[in-house]
């Protein structure tokens, strides 16, 4: 079956401005969640949404945003782009909710602000 | 809330040594400890994982290991190979935080030919 699909692969962007990211899980799984990956600093968790409803968020600022639509894709918002917005951002879908089955992480976006 | 720290963040050993990386928790109500690999330029991938009521689990030349009590649990690579030279991350997670998975900070392994 087909995996995780993030799209776009990469994005540059102007200090200000603001980006959407989409995320496609695999079939039939319900849970999705977005990371923020930079060098030297792991995954940092932003949020995770289950059945179009937000069920865990991280501790990023009010600038970065989310929702999951009916058929389980996602998108996340970030606006008001920051330079130290750059970085790698990943999405991770599993059938019910990280943690309690595998997750499957898609190849990312890289964004980089300018 | 859930605390993971994970130990060392860089770990050199000669190819065919064994490596052993450790990640500590604090929230005993804790119950599911994945580890990640995530290979240069690629995404994050499931190698192994533990669930609390068991204290070992193998996978060929991987294992994890947990300690419930001490809460604590490790990754054990044996026979290492050029291949197995990767970023780990290791994760917990709790149904009384709906499951979220709390990770490591990683560990960079360098195998030396």
């Amino acid at each position: 079956k087909a995996g995780v699909t993030q799209t776009p692969r990469y994005l540059i962007k102007t200090r200000g401005q603001q980006v959407t990211l989409s995320c496609s899980p695999i079939s039939g799984h319900r849970s999705v969640s977005w990371y923020q990956q930079t060098p030297g600093q792991g995954l940092q968790f932003l949020f995770e949404y289950f059945s179009e409803t937000q069920r865990n968020k991280g501790n990023f600022p009010g600038r970065f945003s989310g929702r999951q639509f009916s058929n389980s894709r996602s998108e996340m918002n970030v606006s008001t782009l920051e330079l130290g917005d750059s970085a790698l951002y990943l999405c991770a879908s599993s059938w019910t909710g990280l943690g309690s089955t595998e997750a499957f992480f898609g190849q990312g976006t890289r964004l980089t602000v300018v | 809330g859930e605390n993971v720290e994970q130990h060392p963040s860089t770990l050199s050993v000669q190819e065919g040594d064994s490596a052993v990386i450790k990640c500590t928790y604090s929230d005993s109500a804790s119950n599911y400890f994945p580890w990640y690999k995530q290979e240069l330029g690629k995404r994050p991938q499931l190698i192994i994982d533990i669930r609390s009521n068991v204290g070992e689990k193998k996978d060929q030349r991987i294992a994890v290991t947990l300690n419930k009590t001490a809460k604590h649990f490790s990754l054990h690579i044996t026979e290492t190979q050029p291949e197995d030279s990767a970023v780990y991350f290791c994760a917990a997670s709790n149904p009384g935080s709906n499951y979220q998975l709390i990770w490591g900070a990683g560990t960079k392994l360098i195998i030396k030919p």
